[in-house]
């Protein structure tokens, strides 16, 4: 069974920083690209980044360019995000998923979310 | 970039309720790779649709998905009680992801 742990989150002040861990396990972690996903409270997904099996590509939302980083250690099965300059509408539960083979746009298998927040 | 869904639909048991996703771009292609995922209330969203039309190995018979009218659209065929939630869909821009506003499906 394929499954995706998430952690790292946590209360932050704005101008702080995070990094967020992506464990994963039942899978070939190298042959799956990946993506974090983030859902504010009370509102829809919002897709963040993604990344390729190698890690050599790497794919941003605007509103997070220049402010997040995604990477990965194939060696740990691990995605990361580093999120610096926290503003208050990056609260959110940020969630990990699994791309289809090197598709990180079809998106299977997700984990259970981490709590970002954001607050003074 | 914006993708439109229905805010809400109201479907009763047994029945069939299409829902559909609209890119503002202009009509949606098998090249926009359409996903469908279900969310329900403290859960994680769970994927049902990838590719316009395939089915992942636990997704229930009943749901199905194409292109209708220039959207992509989740067709939910016999629906079940269980199947009140909110779906969301996610249309690829070659490179960037946008998932649509979601629809929240009341089974009633």
């Amino acid at each position: 069974e394929v499954q995706l742990l998430e952690s790292g989150g946590g209360l932050v002040q704005p101008g702080g920083s995070l990094r967020l861990s992506c464990a994963a396990s039942g899978l070939t972690f190298s042959s799956h690209a990946m993506s974090w996903v983030r859902q504010a409270p009370t509102k829809g997904l919002e897709w963040v980044s993604a990344i390729s099996t190698g890690g050599d590509r790497t794919y941003y939302a605007d509103s997070v360019k220049g402010r997040f980083t995604i990477s990965r250690d194939n060696s740990r099965n691990t995605l990361y995000l580093q999120v610096d300059g926290l503003r208050a509408d990056d609260t959110a539960v940020y969630y990990c998923a699994s791309g289809i083979l090197k598709y990180y746009y079809v998106m299977d298998v997700w984990g259970q979310g981490t709590t970002v927040t954001v607050s003074s | 970039t914006v993708v439109t869904q229905e805010p809400s639909l109201t479907v009763s048991p047994g029945g069939t309720v299409t829902l559909t996703c609209a890119s503002s771009t202009g009509a949606v292609t098998s090249g926009y790779y359409p996903n469908w995922f279900q969310q329900k209330p403290g859960q994680a969203p769970r994927a049902l649709i990838y590719n316009t039309s395939n089915k992942h190995s636990w997704t229930p018979a009943r749901f199905s998905g194409s292109l209708l009218g220039g959207k992509a659209a989740l067709t939910l065929s016999g629906v079940q009680p269980e199947d009140e939630a909110e779906y969301y869909c996610l249309l690829y821009y070659g490179g960037a992801v946008v998932f649509g506003g979601g629809t929240k499906l009341t089974v009633l």
